[in-house]
């Protein structure tokens, strides 16, 4: 079975720029879930979609992030425009259950 | 105080020893409770639940205390491959009764020969 996927598996960018994350769920489940990790942080919850709902958004930092979820299947992050404070590693993971299925994450870098 | 608190360590043992690991959650709703595992530069992994009554796989133990709203997780016989950092997540250990799945930091092991 085919893991949770996440393109691209790095970015740089410089400030200003815009970047779209990408995030295909494990076939079946409902729940995809966005994770940021800034270095020397805890992982910290962005926003969780149940299909195409969004269900709880309260992790996403600013108006500057904009999560998309297409027929309940794979999902976009995108950061526009994106500033230095931003760099860090994305993780998606999603799920059936209560257990979570991670991505290898996105790692953005803004210059 | 953090929703989920975790010693960062790095716990630095011997092959062979066994190390114990806790964490400490802030919202007495919560849930359910896991360990993951996330080796450098890789994404976390699961391994394993914590049940109520405790449970035990291999050489790994986990119990929890909801009285005292603390999880733990034991190693026995540590292996060189167990080196990794250690993540407690917390269904409910969000603000608000969110039941977010909630990080810890991490807890930073090395197995040493």
């Amino acid at each position: 079975e085919a893991g949770v996927t996440q393109f691209p598996s790095h970015s740089v960018i410089e400030k200003g720029q815009t970047v779209t994350l990408r995030c295909d769920p494990i076939s079946g489940h409902d729940n995809l879930y966005w994770y940021r990790r800034v270095m020397g942080k805890e992982i910290k919850f962005l926003l969780h979609f149940v299909k195409e709902s969004k269900q709880d958004e309260s992790g996403m930092p600013n108006n500057r992030f904009l999560a998309e979820r297409t027929g309940g299947t794979y999902s976009t992050l995108k950061v526009q425009p994106a500033e230095l404070e931003d760099s860090g590693v994305y993780f998606c993971a999603s799920s059936w259950g209560l257990a979570l299925f991670f991505g290898p994450g996105t790692r953005l870098t803004v210059l | 105080r953090k929703e989920v608190e975790q010693d960062p360590g790095p716990f630095n043992v011997p092959e062979g020893a066994t190390v114990a690991f806790n964490c400490t959650y802030s919202n007495s709703a919560s849930q359910s409770f896991f360990w993951y595992r996330q080796d450098c530069r890789k994404e976390p992994k699961l391994l394993m639940s914590v049940y109520s009554s405790g449970n035990e796989d291999g050489r790994f133990t986990a119990q929890l205390n909801r009285a005292s709203q603390y999880i733990s997780l034991l190693i026995r016989d540590s292996k060189l491959s167990d080196s990794a950092t250690y993540l407690c997540v917390v269904n409910g250990g969000g603000s608000g009764g969110s039941y977010i799945p909630t990080f810890g930091r991490g807890t930073s092991l090395i197995v040493h020969p």
